[in-house]
């Protein structure tokens, strides 16, 4: 079935970028996502990317789709404390249920 | 003005019970999901709904069972509650179905005693 691989901590100074990483099977996905989870929180939709597309910027996001490889980053330029948090990669699964298929998430520390 | 609302945001219960979470959207979606976020912060799909097609994943116990009442709602009902079940719930929107960005809900923390 499909699967979505990412790391599970990555550490960044404050005012450094921090690129996250991940990587799917599903070579059919249609949409790719990223989504942000602060404690205790729910998920908030970051950015997503359609798969004719290599690279989405907006603000100081960046998504960098490289299909050939099933390799997707996001990179957050100027860290900054409150983008400490747990981000969520993500494709449309095509399993038994008509939803996404989640990555276990990237805890994003942040180091002053 | 929430975009997905669900409700309660706790819900500590004893093993057996039965027990329902709501879920209501405001974005005029016609697709509604739920997931399961275990204590490992892992996220897994259970139910999509349109008003046409309920499509249930496979894994997921016959206790558990989806209720639309209209396009905006979709309640999660669990019979029999087990030990197991201890888990985050979050509910999803989105327009058009496959592929299209899912809107969530804070989610709702459930604690089986």
């Amino acid at each position: 079935g499909e699967d979505v691989e990412q790391s599970l901590f990555l550490s960044v100074r404050e005012g450094d970028s921090s690129v996250i990483n991940c990587t799917y099977t599903d070579s059919s996905s249609t949409y790719l996502y990223w989504y942000k989870q602060e404690p205790g929180a729910g998920l908030q939709l970051l950015t997503y990317i359609f798969s004719n597309m290599d690279m989405k910027q907006d603000q100081r996001l960046t998504v960098l789709l490289n299909k050939k490889d099933k390799h997707l980053s996001l990179r957050i330029a100027d860290t900054q404390t409150g983008d400490s948090a747990i981000y969520f990669c993500a494709e449309k699964g095509g399993g038994g249920a008509d939803g996404l298929t989640f990555g276990k998430g990237t805890h994003l520390i942040i180091q002053p | 003005d929430t975009a997905v609302s669900q409700t309660p945001k706790y819900l500590v219960t004893q093993m057996g019970n039965d027990k329902s979470i709501k879920c209501e959207q405001n974005l005029g979606h016609d697709t509604m999901y739920w997931y399961k976020q275990d204590s490992k912060k892992f996220l897994k799909i259970m139910f999509s709904y349109n008003n046409k097609e309920l499509i249930i994943n496979e894994t997921v116990p016959n206790r558990f069972s989806p209720k639309s009442p209209d396009k905006a709602h979709l309640n999660l009902h669990i019979n029999s509650l087990e030990l197991g079940d201890s888990a985050v719930y979050f509910c999803a929107s989105s327009i058009g179905g496959a592929g299209r960005p899912q809107h969530f809900g804070d989610g709702t923390r459930l604690s089986i005693l």
